[in-house]
């Protein structure tokens, strides 16, 4: 089945700074790639996702990137603020059940 | 839009009480809907996809006597956790789409099961 692999596992950055998370996936055939933020004890919260036919997305703060051929995707977060602290994940969808493999996620902690 | 609600959001009983969790997507028709499993810290692991009107699909690993799962309609799934134990306890949430594939999960607010 598909595998997906997310780094770091926790990110500390200072405020204003960037923020970026990487996956990657292991099914070829993989075509929809989503990114979750949830915030303790809350349900998770797509942010922004993307397909394999675009290379790159972006709103407002947020941009995800797709590099299919070496099968990995990044979200990024410019100018963070606190409120950006909390648990990012990252998922795949494959196979024919189409159902989502979720990264391990990543502790976002923006200092003030 | 797409929004998912999930009942009851805390639920505290005995060992071997069964327990129902409801998921309902209030203002779209789903489709398909899906039942996770996220323990403390941890990602979130799918138990099991369910389609109205069908037999849920289990993930390996995950038993089919003690989860059950009903789609009986396109708003409405429910998952009942039975004759619950101690390491039953987690957080289940559940997700709804409203077609199948390439298109985002809304997911509900989550049950936190405590079983004593």
């Amino acid at each position: 089945g598909e595998n997906v692999e997310q780094h770091p596992s926790t990110l500390s950055v200072q405020e204003g700074d960037s923020a970026v998370i990487k996956c990657t996936y292991s099914d070829s055939a993989s075509n929809y790639f989503p990114w979750y933020k949830q915030e303790l004890g809350k349900r998770p919260q797509l942010i922004i996702d993307i397909r394999s036919n675009v290379g790159e997305k972006k709103d407002q703060r947020i941009a995800v990137t797709l590099n299919k051929t070496a099968k990995h995707f990044s979200l990024h977060i410019t100018e963070t603020q606190p409120e950006d602290s909390a648990v990012y994940f990252c998922a795949s969808e494959a196979g024919s059940a189409r159902q989502l493999t979720f990264g391990s996620g990543t502790q976002l902690t923006v200092l003030p | 839009g797409a929004v998912v609600s999930q009942h009851p959001s805390w639920v505290i009983c005995k060992s071997g009480t069964s327990v129902k969790i409801e998921c309902r997507s209030l203002d779209f028709q789903a489709t398909t809907m899906f039942w996770y499993r996220q323990f403390p810290k941890q990602s979130l692991m799918l138990m099991a996809t369910s389609n109205e009107g069908s037999k849920a699909t289990y993930e390996q690993g995950v038993e089919k006597d003690k989860f059950l799962i009903n789609h009986a309609s396109l708003t409405l799934s429910t998952l009942t956790v039975t004759s619950a134990h101690p390491e039953d306890s987690s957080f289940y949430i559940c997700s709804a789409q409203l077609t199948r594939g390439g298109q985002p999960q809304h997911f509900g607010d989550g049950t936190r099961l405590s079983i004593l």
